[in-house]
C-alpha cells in the first residue's frame, strides 16, 4: 500500500531563509502521481504541484522548487527566500489506487519576520 | 474552472443530532467524490469514495451506518453524520474527480468544521 513520510513535524525559519521540506513515499505502482498541497490555518487545501513518476526533471515555479528522486522515493520541496505568507502546513501526497490521495502528516512551516 | 463548494463551512451541534454536509462541483461533472477527515494536528484520512449512482466504498474503520454518503448526481455528494458525538468533531473535506484528467487529480472543497457539544 502507498505510504508517505514527512519526517519534519515543524520547521521555523526567519524570513528570507531557504527551507526544504522532505517527503519520502512508498508505492508498489510503477506509474504514479505525487502532489504537494499548502494548508493555511483556514484549512482549505491549496494545490502546489502534480508530478508524474515518469517525469524526473526537477521543477521550479517562482520561489518554489521540487526535487524528485525516484531512486530514493523522495519528492522534496524547497522554498527560496521564504516569506511570512509561506507559513502553513505543507502536505505531500502520492496518489492512491482508488484515485484518492494518501496524505502525509504534514510539515508545519513558520516563517518569522 | 474546477470549483468545488462545501456547505456549511462550519457547524456546531448537540450530541445525538445528525448533520448533513453538502459537496458540489460547480462547473464540472464529478464522476468520483472523496470524503476526508482531519483531526487537529493530524493528516487528512480518506473516509470513503463515492461514484455517482452507486454505493460508497468506506475505508476500514469508518462506520458506514454512521457516516451516510449519497452521491445522487454528477455534481452533488452529501455526507450525513448520524447521531453525532463529540469524538466526531473534526474537519471534513470533500474532493471531486472528473473524467479525462490525470487519475489522482482532484479538486478540493474548502472543508467543513464540525463541533459536537
Amino acid at each position: 500500500a502507498q505510504k508517505v513520510t514527512q519526517a519534519q513535524t515543524e520547521i521555523s525559519v526567519v524570513e528570507k531563509e531557504d527551507v526544504t521540506l522532505d517527503c519520502v513515499y512508498e508505492t508498489r505502482d510503477t506509474t504514479y502521481y505525487l502532489f504537494w498541497y499548502k494548508q493555511p490555518p483556514s484549512g482549505e487545501l491549496v494545490f502546489l504541484i502534480r508530478r508524474n513518476s515518469f517525469d524526473e526533471q526537477n521543477e521550479i515555479s517562482g520561489r518554489y522548487s521540487w526535487n524528485f528522486q525516484k531512486s530514493t522515493s523522495s519528492f522534496n520541496f524547497t522554498i527560496t527566500a521564504s516569506q511570512v505568507v509561506d507559513s502553513a502546513v505543507y502536505l505531500c501526497a502520492p496518489g492512491g489506487s482508488q484515485g484518492n490521495l494518501i496524505f502525509g502528516k504534514g510539515t508545519k512551516l513558520s516563517v518569522k519576520p | 474552472g474546477a470549483v468545488v463548494s462545501q456547505h456549511p463551512s462550519w457547524v456546531i451541534c448537540k450530541s445525538g443530532t445528525s448533520v448533513k454536509i453538502e459537496c458540489r462541483s460547480l462547473d464540472f461533472q464529478a464522476t468520483t467524490m472523496f470524503w476526508y477527515r482531519q483531526f487537529p494536528k493530524q493528516s487528512l484520512m480518506l473516509m470513503a469514495t463515492s461514484n455517482e449512482g452507486s454505493k460508497a466504498t468506506y475505508e476500514q474503520g469508518v462506520e458506514k451506518d454512521k457516516f451516510l454518503i449519497n452521491h445522487a448526481s454528477l455534481t452533488l455528494s452529501t455526507l450525513t453524520v448520524t447521531s453525532a458525538h463529540p469524538e466526531d468533531s473534526s474537519f471534513y473535506i470533500c474532493s471531486a474527480r472528473t473524467s479525462g484528467r490525470p487519475y489522482n487529480e482532484q479538486f478540493f472543497g474548502p472543508g467543513t468544521r464540525l463541533t459536537v457539544l
